[in-house]
Order: structure tokens, then C-alpha cells, then sequence
């Protein structure tokens, strides 16, 4: 079966860095992409941007140009997405999604990512 | 930037239909848009239900429905019952990004 399983809580100040893991299993890795989502407190859903898992392509949100960056292992099947600068406003649960052809069907369990002094 | 304009809230009685919209402001949403929609309970991951305007996953229930309506991409859920109550989200695609509206709380009652 299809999951998407990434890495546990992180804690982290503000200005530092923050690199969280999406571990999949249950399908071919480098046939799909994968998007990555976040969730204020109380708020919305908010698309950070995308990556082919096959030739490591990406579109990011505006938002975040400059801030972001994705990357894929395909020997571990493993998406990652590593956001810099971070200020409170980023505190949020971050998802990642398997991506393709319009369907962003599998969801990882989420990872919260907390930014305080 | 495009805006993704969604009902903040609905209440819908069970047993009866309700349709949820998703608008553009960049203005007609189109098939091209490849609106997805979304259900999330509260403190669960949210769960894909509709992609590409109407295609279902395998997981989604045979009551619910995406559509093209009046210019907008929507949502039906018939039948409704107590456990739809939950967020909504549309997402659709502009200008080669994703971009996810507001999100719709459903209330039955």
C-alpha cells in the first residue's frame, strides 16, 4: 500500500533552517512527484510547491521563492523539503503529498514545525 | 497571485444536498484548472476526494460528486451524512501552481 511517512517534530528559532523527510513506500518513486502542504494553527491549507521525483524538476509557490528548496533521493525513495529563514509565522504542521498527473491522492502523516525563542 | 474563493461556511440538514464552490479570481474556472477537492476532519490529515474537476478516488463515497457549475468548480454531496461534517478544500492549478482556497466548514444539522 501507498505511504508517506515523515519525520517527527521540529523545534527551531528564528533565522534557522529546517529540512523535514517523507519516506515512501507502495509505488514506483521516481513516477510521480511530490508536493508539499502546510497547516497554521486554526488556518487554512497552504501549497509550498512540487518536485518530479524522475528529473528532480520543481514549481514553487511565490511565496516562497528563494526560501525553499525540495529535493529527492530515489536510492531511499525519500522526498525532502527544507525551509529557510524561519520566523513564528511559519510555525505549522507540514505535509507532504504524492503529486501526478493532477491527482494529489496520498497524504503524509504531517510534521509540526514550531519556531520560537 | 491568483485567489481561491471558497463558502467559509454551510449548513446543510442530514439526508439533504449541498454544493460547495471554488471561484477564480483570475475568472472562469475551467476543466485547465484541474480542481481537486478535499475533506479534513478535525486533527486528521486532510483526504483527497476529487481530482481533475470530477474523477473520484477509490476511497470516495458514491454520494459525492465534482462538477463545472456557473463558472466555478464545485462540490455536491448528497445524501449528507453526520460524519461529512468537516473542512472542505478546493485547490486548483493557475499558472502552472497549485493554489488551495480557504476552505468550506460544513456543519450538519
Amino acid at each position: 500500500q501507498v505511504q508517506l511517512v515523515q519525520s517527527g517534530l521540529e523545534v527551531k528559532k528564528p533565522g534557522a533552517s529546517v529540512k523535514v523527510s517523507c519516506k515512501t513506500s507502495g509505488y514506483t518513486f521516481t513516477s510521480f512527484g511530490v508536493s508539499w502542504v502546510r497547516q497554521a494553527p486554526g488556518q487554512g491549507l497552504e501549497w509550498l510547491g512540487w518536485i518530479n521525483a524522475n528529473n528532480g524538476h520543481t514549481n514553487y509557490a511565490q511565496t516562497f521563492q528563494g526560501r525553499v528548496t525540495m529535493t529527492t533521493d530515489s536510492s531511499t525513495t525519500t522526498a525532502y523539503m527544507e525551509l529557510r529563514s524561519l520566523t513564528s509565522d511559519d510555525t505549522a504542521v507540514y505535509y507532504c503529498v504524492r503529486d501526478w498527473n493532477y491527482d494529489l491522492d496520498y497524504w503524509g502523516q504531517g510534521t509540526l514545525v514550531t519556531v520560537s525563542s | 497571485q491568483t485567489v481561491v474563493t471558497q463558502e467559509p461556511s454551510l449548513t446543510v440538514s442530514p439526508g439533504g444536498t449541498v454544493t460547495l464552490t471554488c471561484a477564480s479570481s483570475t475568472g472562469v474556472v475551467t476543466s485547465g484548472f484541474y480542481p481537486n477537492w478535499f475533506q479534513q476532519k478535525p486533527g486528521q490529515t486532510p483526504r483527497s476526494l476529487i481530482y481533475s474537476t470530477s474523477n473520484k478516488q477509490s476511497w470516495t463515497p458514491a454520494r459525492v460528486s465534482g462538477s463545472l457549475l456557473g463558472g466555478k468548480a464545485a462540490l455536491t454531496l448528497s445524501g449528507v451524512q453526520p460524519e461529512d461534517e468537516a473542512d472542505y478544500y478546493c485547490l486548483l492549478l493557475s499558472g502552472g501552481l497549485w493554489v488551495f482556497g480557504g476552505g468550506t466548514k460544513l456543519t450538519v444539522l
